[in-house]
């Protein structure tokens, strides 16, 4: 069973709109979340990490669900400069391991 | 501009050929890791390192060796690869254990094994 699982989409959105990313994961000791973005051959960079209170940050808004083992992100006003690959990562922190989804890919369209 | 830097960008090998990836962090954390992100698959973890000792070994085949000389240098040494082994290579580095500490990634080297 894989450590996190994601819709890989792709997700196509006109702009403006609001969409929302779904992950799971499969460790209950797992202790951080996190969401990355990565652009198109480029490196992951971390978007936001996620608080057991759920978080936001500007448009974006994570959201956390131990009990179900269960990730959000919720993009809000999508705008162009959205369109990437957005990473679903978890951390055990009982050793330095990040795992991470495949990744679900988002392209907004004018 | 993200503090970790990996050299060569771009590395076209042979299978016979003998090369090696560097990464180095200006961040001042105490654990790197190298992953692997072949097309359509997740970020694959292949090697960690934490205060210099390699904590994590993913069962990566032994034509990759790690080396970790001090906590900010990281090498990944190849020899022998196959054509699979063709994938963009990210090293990471954090600030080991702790609630919240994110990774942070070098720009990647992108490996193609002829």
């Amino acid at each position: 069973r894989k450590e996190v699982e994601q819709d890989p989409g792709p997700f196509n959105v006109p702009e403006g709109a609001t969409v929302a990313f779904n992950c799971t994961y499969s460790n209950s000791a797992s202790q951080s979340f996190f969401w990355y973005r990565q652009d198109c051959r480029k490196e992951p960079k971390l978007l936001m990490s996620v608080y057991s209170s759920g978080n936001e940050d500007g448009r974006f808004t994570a959201q956390l669900n131990r009990a179900s083992q269960y990730i959000s992100l919720l993009i809000r006003d999508s705008k162009l400069s959205d369109s990437a690959t957005y990473l679903c990562v978890v951390n055990l922190n009982t050793g330095n391991q990040f795992y991470f989804g495949t990744g679900t890919s988002l392209t907004v369209i004018p | 501009e993200t503090g970790v830097t990996q050299t060569p960008r771009h590395l076209v090998m042979g299978m016979t050929n003998k090369k090696s990836l560097k990464c180095e962090q200006h961040l001042g954390h105490n654990a790197m890791y190298w992953y692997k992100q072949s097309a359509k698959k997740p970020l694959e973890l292949m090697f960690v390192y934490s205060l210099e000792e390699r904590v994590e070994n993913n069962s990566v085949p032994s034509r990759f060796s790690p080396e970790c000389p001090n906590s900010s240098h990281l090498f990944l040494h190849l020899h022998t690869l196959q054509p699979e082994d063709s994938a963009l290579y990210l090293c990471a580095s954090s600030q080991g254990r702790g609630v919240n500490t994110e990774a942070f990634f070098g720009q990647g080297t992108r490996l193609t094994v002829v």
